[in-house]
């Protein structure tokens, strides 16, 4: 199986800030990477696809990039509602795994 | 818009069968791919499997997860838009909350997810 491994695993930052998190694949994704974000008792959200593909509503401050086995996901400008934990997920082979998310909270 | 909503008892005894329900409301389960996911305390989702609903249900496929192939199944109920998950010899490790989410037919990501439901499993 593919390991996906986030980094940080816990993010403190501010409204305005710039975030940026990290997802390293144990072998080479190309570019079938997603992202997703979740809330506390919510259905995860589709983010981004195939690295930097915005999914439709997605606000234009988050943005993805990265090839290979290294990707990232940024908010440009953190808003109150993007606390939350954000998951990576690899669909370049079966069985198709997740990272362990990271933590986005409040400075 | 489509909605998912899992149901099924939040408890399950060791060596038991786990069985859920996924009710898909807004929208038609024909056509689509519908799949399991769960993430255990502490971990990371784990994709269990999908089902694809062409409508033809003799030759529908299924996919899983080979950690788990052994103990699962998915079905899919078209006349209650219900997809359904069977995992059977469950053990502590199985502890989880489960998703249904909707695997896009071009790729295997997933627009469309339930809120999830929590199963514990414990005598």
């Amino acid at each position: 199986d593919i390991q996906m491994t986030q980094s940080p695993s816990i993010l403190s930052a501010s409204v305005g800030d710039r975030v940026t998190i990290t997802c390293r694949a144990s072998q080479s994704l190309i570019n079938w990477l997603a992202w997703y974000q979740q809330k506390p008792g919510k259905a995860p959200k589709l983010l981004i696809y195939e690295t930097s593909a915005l999914e439709s509503g997605v606000p234009s401050r988050f943005s993805g990039s990265g090839s290979g086995t290294e990707f990232t996901l940024t908010i440009s400008s953190l808003q109150p509602e993007d606390f939350a934990t954000y998951h990576c997920q690899q669909y370049n082979s079966y069985p198709w795994t997740f990272g362990q998310g990271t933590k986005v909270e409040i400075k | 818009q489509v909605q998912l909503q899992e149901s099924g008892p939040g408890l399950v005894k060791p060596s038991e069968t786990l069985s859920l329900s996924c009710t898909v409301s807004g929208g038609s389960i024909r056509g689509y791919y519908w799949s399991w996911i769960r993430q255990s305390p502490g971990k990371q989702m784990e994709w269990i499997g999908y089902f694809t609903s062409t409508g033809t249900t003799n030759y529908d496929p299924s996919y899983y997860n080979p950690s788990l192939k052994s103990r699962v199944r998915i079905s899919v109920d078209t006349s209650k838009n219900e997809i359904s998950l069977q995992l059977s010899s469950v053990a502590a490790a199985d502890t989880a909350v489960y998703y249904c989410a909707r695997k896009t037919i071009a790729s295997a990501i997933f627009d469309i997810w339930g809120q999830g439901t929590m199963v514990t499993v414990s005598s």
